[in-house]
């Protein structure tokens, strides 16, 4: 079986522009989360989405939004990039929220210039 | 702002050393506690998911224990080898959101 898989791995942008990152979860995952993780520190919660509907938000401005698809595949988006949202970006799925493993994929680097 | 914390930051042993790490967390509206380990240039892989106070779980060399009343969670690694290096994280379940500890660094030096 396929793992997460996440596009793309490396992205360069300037500040201001827009950018997406994508999501596939293992099939028949239903439950797809997104973390950012800093040089330093543990990955932190940006969003989690179960069956199509966001389910929790963490701590980020309202620049960052995200969206889970009817074959539970996902976005995130962030709008107005900062210098300060240079980072990995993680997604994980997991077939029930807290009893499950998180299954991550490889995750994407953002580079903001 | 929920804080968990892990410690040793980073450790260096030799390869057949015991080890062990601390991860510690916030005890009230607990529902789960996952280890992770991530080596580098690959995606975190969950070792243990643990939910009742007294839970110990073994896979292989790795061991790990849950008291959820004091908010803490051990990991032990036996006669630690190479492979083994990596960064161990935590992450403690609220609500929705999974809250990560900042990991402990791991080297085994052969």
């Amino acid at each position: 079986d396929a793992g997460v898989t996440q596009s793309p791995t490396h992205l360069i942008k300037t500040r201001g522009q827009h950018v997406t990152l994508r999501c596939s979860p293992i099939s028949g995952h239903k439950s797809v989360s997104w973390y950012q993780q800093v040089l330093g520190q543990g990955p932190q919660f940006i969003f989690q989405y179960y069956e199509k509907e966001e389910r929790g938000r963490g701590n980020f401005p309202d620049r960052f939004s995200a969206r889970q698809f009817p074959n539970y595949s996902s976005e995130l988006n962030v709008n107005a990039l900062l210098l300060g949202d240079s980072a990995l970006y993680l997604c994980a799925s997991s077939l029930v929220n807290y009893n499950s493993p998180l299954h991550f994929g490889n995750g994407t680097r953002l580079t903001v210039t | 702002i929920l804080n968990v914390e892990q410690s040793p930051q980073s450790l260096h042993v030799q390869e057949g050393d015991s080890t062990n790490f601390t991860c510690s967390f916030p005890s009230s509206n607990f529902y789960a506690l996952h280890w992770y380990r991530w080596e580098t240039a690959k995606s975190p892989e969950a070792l243990f998911v643990m939910t009742l106070n007294g839970d110990e779980k073994k896979k292989g060399r790795i061991s790990a224990t849950l008291n959820t009343k004091e908010g803490y969670s051990y990991l032990y690694i036996k006669g630690s080898q190479p492979e083994d290096s990596a960064t161990y994280l935590c992450a403690s379940l609220y609500g929705q959101n999974f809250v990560f500890g900042p990991g402990t660094r791991l080297s085994v030096l052969p």
